[in-house]
């Protein structure tokens, strides 16, 4: 079965780290791109980061660029989300989802698996 | 990377038809022929409906279907069912080979 699992959330002070993992199951993690998804309560998805199939080709919104790095250990079959300065703003569901068809950065074809989430909450 | 905008909602009874508009920009909806729609219940993972465009993934009812004219993509859902009800969000690449979803539209079965 494909499957992919987040973990790593969790209640963290304002300023504060966090790694967040996604393990995945039942395909060939290293030929496909991978993709963070937030989503803030009551709000409706955000794009986060995304990544290429061997980590060379990473890109973030805006609002994490410089904050957070995507990374993946293709032996591992692992994605992770390594989350530092966070924000009261960043607290959310994230997502990690897998891309239908491996051509990004260059091509966009939709993520066709997606994870149960992880719930980050900044706060003091 | 403004998100793409989409009705807050829309509504329609069993065995009706919706659509969905998500406008953008030419810088992305309108630059590229990367649109994908999701379906998202509350709780559960979001479920790719379409992708470029107009292609649906193996398994999604033909009752799903999408277009796009300039900058505003349409998504319709055909012969509305209960299980329908549900949020939708477009998403496409952009210029910068970044992504951006759209605003959500919550779709009520009445």
């Amino acid at each position: 079965e494909v499957q992919l699992l987040e973990s790593g959330g969790g209640l963290v002070q304002p300023g504060g780290s966090l790694r967040l993992s996604c393990a995945a199951s039942g395909f060939s993690f290293n030929t496909y791109a991978m993709t963070w998804v937030l989503q803030a309560p009551g709000k409706g998805l955000e794009w986060v980061s995304s990544i290429n199939v061997n980590g060379g080709a990473t890109y973030y919104a805006d609002s994490v660029k410089g904050r957070f790095t995507i990374s993946r250990d293709n032996s591992k079959n692992t994605l992770y989300l390594q989350m530092n300065s966070l924000r009261a703003e960043d607290t959310a569901l994230y997502y990690c989802a897998k891309h239908h068809v491996s051509s990004w950065p260059h091509q966009y074809h939709g993520m066709d698996v997606w994870g149960q989430g992880t719930t980050v909450t900044v706060s003091s | 990377q403004s998100a793409l905008t989409q009705p807050a909602s829309l509504s329609g009874s069993p065995g009706q038809s919706i659509t969905i508009s998500c406008t953008g920009t030419s810088s992305d909806v309108g630059a590229y022929n990367y649109v994908s729609w999701y379906q998202h219940h509350p709780g559960k993972a979001p479920k790719l409906m379409i992708y470029d465009v107009s292609n649906r993934p193996s398994g999604v009812s033909n009752r799903f279907s999408g277009s796009k004219s300039g900058n505003t993509a349409s998504l319709t859902i055909s012969g509305l069912q209960a299980e329908d009800e549900a949020d939708y969000y477009c998403s496409s690449y952009t210029a910068s080979n970044t992504l951006v979803f759209g605003t959500g539209t919550r779709v009520t079965v009445l």
